[in-house]
């Protein structure tokens, strides 16, 4: 079974602190993401990662960073966090299937309420 | 206009009933396609991938139309466990997945 584990299932920050969310997968996958989930406005890209130290931005990367030392961990950084990024935050990570398609696990989630 | 279009519902159906879900998809160029359960607040989850031939896993079909560009599943007998949010997401290239916004499904006693 694939395993993608989060480091926090619910955070509360205030604003301008820095905070760090952290994701560990176990299955030697190359690819690692991380959304952001919104009533309304679905799961929207935020990095992701195709190798060690290597990442792109995905759709709405303003505010975040992230970090990839080690293929099995992928860290998501708010900078100085604000109340617009409270949110649910999904950790991702895909293979390829036996049957040559892509597919994507996700870990439980941190829901971050900034305040 | 989004890549991936749902119809929110709710779909709100007894049990034992039939019902079926679609979503449209913008881009030509997408290779893979997947339906995903998402209970409240909790992660999604793969329920199917979804092939140009069809699939059925038990009393769930799925069924991709490449030409008119929706995908489709049908949920036979549903239960009361079958209630959730059902995501259609289709897959451009090894980092482009989009996600439709979900279909809100609520089976009735």
């Amino acid at each position: 079974d694939v395993k993608v584990t989060q480091s926090s299932r619910y955070l509360v920050k205030r604003t301008g602190e820095k905070v760090f969310l952290e994701c560990v997968q176990d299955m030697d996958h190359e690819n690692m993401f991380w959304y952001r989930q919104d009533p309304g406005l679905g799961l929207r890209l935020i990095y992701f990662s195709y190798d060690v130290k290597m990442k792109e931005k995905g759709d709405i990367p303003e505010g975040y960073s992230v970090s990839r030392e080690k293929k099995e961990r992928f860290s998501l950084i708010l900078e100085s966090a604000s109340t617009n990024q409270t949110s649910m935050y999904l950790c991702a990570s895909s293979f390829i299937s036996t049957s040559s398609s892509y597919e994507q696990y996700f870990g439980p989630g941190t829901r971050l309420t900034v305040t | 206009r989004k890549e991936v279009e749902q119809d929110p519902g709710p779909f709100n159906v007894p049990e034992g009933a039939t019902v079926a879900f679609n979503c449209t998809y913008s881009n030509s160029a997408s290779q893979s396609f997947f339906w995903y359960r998402q209970d409240c607040r909790k992660e999604p989850k793969l329920l199917m991938s979804v092939y140009s031939s069809g699939n059925e896993d038990g009393r769930f079909t799925a069924q991709l139309n490449r030409a008119s560009q929706y995908i489709s599943l049908l949920i036979r007998d549903s239960k009361l466990s079958d209630s959730a949010t059902y995501l259609c997401v289709v897959n451009i290239a090894f980092n482009k997945f989009y996600f439709g916004s979900g279909t809100k499904l609520n089976v009735k006693p």
